[in-house]
């Protein structure tokens, strides 16, 4: 079945610095690649996805890319701001099955 | 927020007990998801549903059986609880006619002494 493997578990950046965090998968079948955001005590929630046949989507200081030949896919998050401190959360899946698979996780710090 | 609760939202037991989490859904989406997340592990799928009566297995299955009988309500049942198992519980939902977004309730809080 799937895996999937994110680094780092933790990232500490500067405000208005830019934090980049990496994912691998293992199911080269896998088409569906989303991001989601947790923060504390709160659910996760969907900030971008993007699906296999497009290699880079950017939603204002996000953006995603995709390698599908080396399996693995990134979040970039530019000028980062204090409210961008949350658990970032990759997945993988199959848009077929629906299964969806996640990543660790990694804690982003951004320092006022 | 889509219309996804869960109850109960925090729960507390003894091992070997029966513990059945309800999972309710007003938007008639097709796929239901039982998620848990601990420290360090991330969020783990236990078992996800394409339908009603149709389920099938994810990465932590062990101990925890699941049943949708109705569109709008997906049942995680632990058949005899474990210290292993206290953990936060998500349930999620997506699509209407394929998956995509998930859409996450607010969490029950499990506890086993």
């Amino acid at each position: 079945g799937e895996n999937v493997e994110q680094h780092p578990s933790t990232l500490s950046v500067q405000e208005g610095d830019s934090a980049v965090i990496k994912c691998t998968y293992s199911d080269s079948a896998s088409n569906y690649f989303p991001w989601y955001k947790q923060e504390l005590g709160k659910r996760p929630q969907l900030i971008i996805d993007i699906r296999s046949n497009v290699g880079e989507k950017k939603d204002q200081r996000i953006a995603v890319t995709l390698n599908k030949t080396a399996k693995h896919f990134s979040l970039h998050i530019t000028e980062t701001q204090p409210e961008d401190s949350a658990v970032y959360f990759c997945a993988a899946s199959m848009s077929n099955t629906g299964k969806l698979i996640f990543g660790q996780g990694t804690t982003l710090q951004v320092k006022p | 927020d889509a219309g996804i609760t869960q109850s109960p939202r925090h729960k507390v037991t003894e091992t070997g007990t029966p513990v059945t989490l309800r999972c309710h859904q007003t938007e008639n989406h097709r796929y239901m998801y039982w998620y848990r997340q601990d420290p360090g592990h991330g969020l783990r799928l236990i078992h996800y549903s394409y339908g009603v009566k149709d389920t099938d297995k994810g990465e932590v299955s062990d101990g925890y059986s699941v049943s949708r009988s109705k569109t709008e309500d997906f049942l995680l049942t632990l058949e005899s609880a474990t210290s292993s198992q206290t953990s936060v519980y998500f349930c999620a939902i997506s699509g209407t006619t394929g998956p995509g977004e998930l859409f996450f309730g607010e969490g029950s809080r499990l506890t086993v002494l």
